[in-house]
């Protein structure tokens, strides 16, 4: 079975410090992978995909296929960047898995 | 503004009642999805399905049934509650991506509705 984790529930940080949420998969064959994120009281919503190499508010995740990770980073974190942090691999037939969360605490 | 949308933002039941949770989506999406949000667990995949009367099972099925007659709305059914199913029920939707030949598409989730049985 295909499964995700990020092994830490909770992940507090400094503002303007270096911040590096851990994902780690087993997958057999080319995963799809996403970052999806769920602001204080509002909905989950996607963050970012490893398809489309993109930076989104300063948010980067690299897929290294060697060590099955999709790590989550930004150099410069953010108070406004507190929130719940989700990894999903991408199943076939189109369904998302989870894994346990992260939740990211930027304090002043 | 294209949306999902659940019909309850909270709800309180008690034991053995029969819950329904309503889940509407205005994008012409074919898939729909009903996950259980949990503190530690993260969200697990409860039922999804891909058209209209199809379903396929998730990773924790038990205790619950759903319902799509039309395309726009997925219903989930609680057949008769307990106190281990007081969680976050979200809804959310996408895109057929094999279908429309596209890269998968996102998925759009709902605001939640917290459910709790006592």
């Amino acid at each position: 079975a295909q499964r995700v984790t990020q092994p830490e529930k909770l992940l507090s940080v400094f503002k303007g410090a270096p911040v590096e949420l851990k994902c780690n998969y087993s997958y057999s064959g080319s995963p799809e992978l996403f970052w999806y994120v769920q602001y204080s009281r509002q909905r989950l919503q996607l963050l970012l995909r490893h398809i489309s190499r993109e930076s989104i508010k300063g948010f980067t995740a690299d897929l290294n296929k060697g060590e099955t990770s999709f790590h989550l980073k930004k150099p410069f974190a953010q108070e406004e960047d507190s929130a719940m942090y989700y990894c999903a691999p991408l199943q076939q037939g189109g369904k998302l898995i989870f894994g346990q969360g992260t939740e990211l605490s930027v304090k002043p | 503004d294209v949306k999902v949308t659940q019909s309850s933002r909270y709800l309180v039941k008690r034991t053995g009642e029969k819950v329904f949770l309503e889940c509407v989506q205005d994008m012409d999406h074919e898939n729909m999805f009903w996950y259980r949000q949990d503190p530690g667990l993260g969200l697990r995949l409860i039922y999804f399905s891909y058209d209209v009367k199809m379903k396929e099972k998730g990773d924790i099925p038990e205790g619950y049934s759903v319902s799509r007659e039309k395309k726009e709305r997925f219903s989930l059914i609680l057949e008769s509650a307990s106190t281990n199913q007081t969680s976050m029920y979200l809804c959310a939707s996408s895109f057929n991506a094999g279908r429309r030949k596209k890269t998968n598409e996102k998925l759009l989730f709902g605001s939640g509705t917290q459910l709790s049985v006592l």
